[in-house]
């Protein structure tokens, strides 16, 4: 069974420092791998979306993520913190079907 | 273009009530979704439908039925709600398989 776990439901960072969100996953095929953030009482968007083509995916707002096989990794870096980036932020996996399975979600706090 | 469209935005109900929660998409797109996100777990797939004319249970479709009515429209209803079904329920849809989500705005439900 496919699976995503996002250690860390609440991460806190200076605003400027690196922003650093965790996902691994589990799958027994080669997965489709994504991003999203959902701010307050909004749905969520997608930041980035893995598919194969390369190991490294840059998303929007300066946000990338690396997929590591060897690892069962997919996780989220920003070099520098903005206040904007406040949010929660979900990896979703997919085993090439229909369905979608998301993690629990992680709380980005950013501080002054 | 409104994207997708959920309604209501909220609701209440009393234990053994039913309702439908409605999504409507303008983007032509094959597949949709119903998902609730409760706090610490995450977005749970209830229900989707890949294409019109066919529906598939997620991860807890237990007290809940869909119907695609057409390609624009999924439903979801609630035959006799109880309290274990507050949540905010998200509609979502996409082209295909493996391709990005778009998200409703969601529908908050409390059943008291």
């Amino acid at each position: 069974a496919q699976s995503v776990t996002q250690l860390g439901s609440h991460v806190s960072v200076s605003e400027g420092a690196l922003v650093l969100l965790r996902c691994n996953y589990s799958s027994s095929v080669p997965p489709y791998l994504f991003w999203y953030v959902q701010y307050p009482n909004q749905g969520l968007q997608l930041l980035l979306k893995y598919t194969s083509a390369a190991t490294l995916v840059k998303g929007i707002n300066g946000f990338e993520a690396e997929f590591k096989k060897s690892e069962t990794s997919f996780h989220l870096t920003k070099p520098s913190a903005h206040m904007s980036d406040a949010a929660e932020y979900f990896c979703a996996v997919t085993p090439r079907t229909y369905k979608y399975i998301f993690g629990t979600g992680t709380r980005l706090k950013v501080l002054a | 273009n409104a994207g997708v469209t959920q309604t209501p935005k909220f609701q209440v109900l009393k234990t053994g009530q039913s309702m439908t929660l409605q999504c409507a998409q303008d983007m032509n797109h094959n597949s949709m979704y119903w998902y609730r996100q409760d706090p610490g777990m995450g977005l749970r797939l209830i229900y989707y439908s890949a294409s019109e004319g066919t529906t598939d249970k997620g991860e807890v479709p237990n007290g809940y039925n869909v119907s695609r009515l057409n390609k624009r429209e999924f439903s979801l209803r609630l035959e006799s709600a109880a309290p274990s079904q507050t949540s905010v329920y998200f509609c979502a849809t996409t082209t295909g398989a493996n391709e990005k989500l778009f998200f409703g705005s969601g529908t908050q439900l409390s059943v008291l």
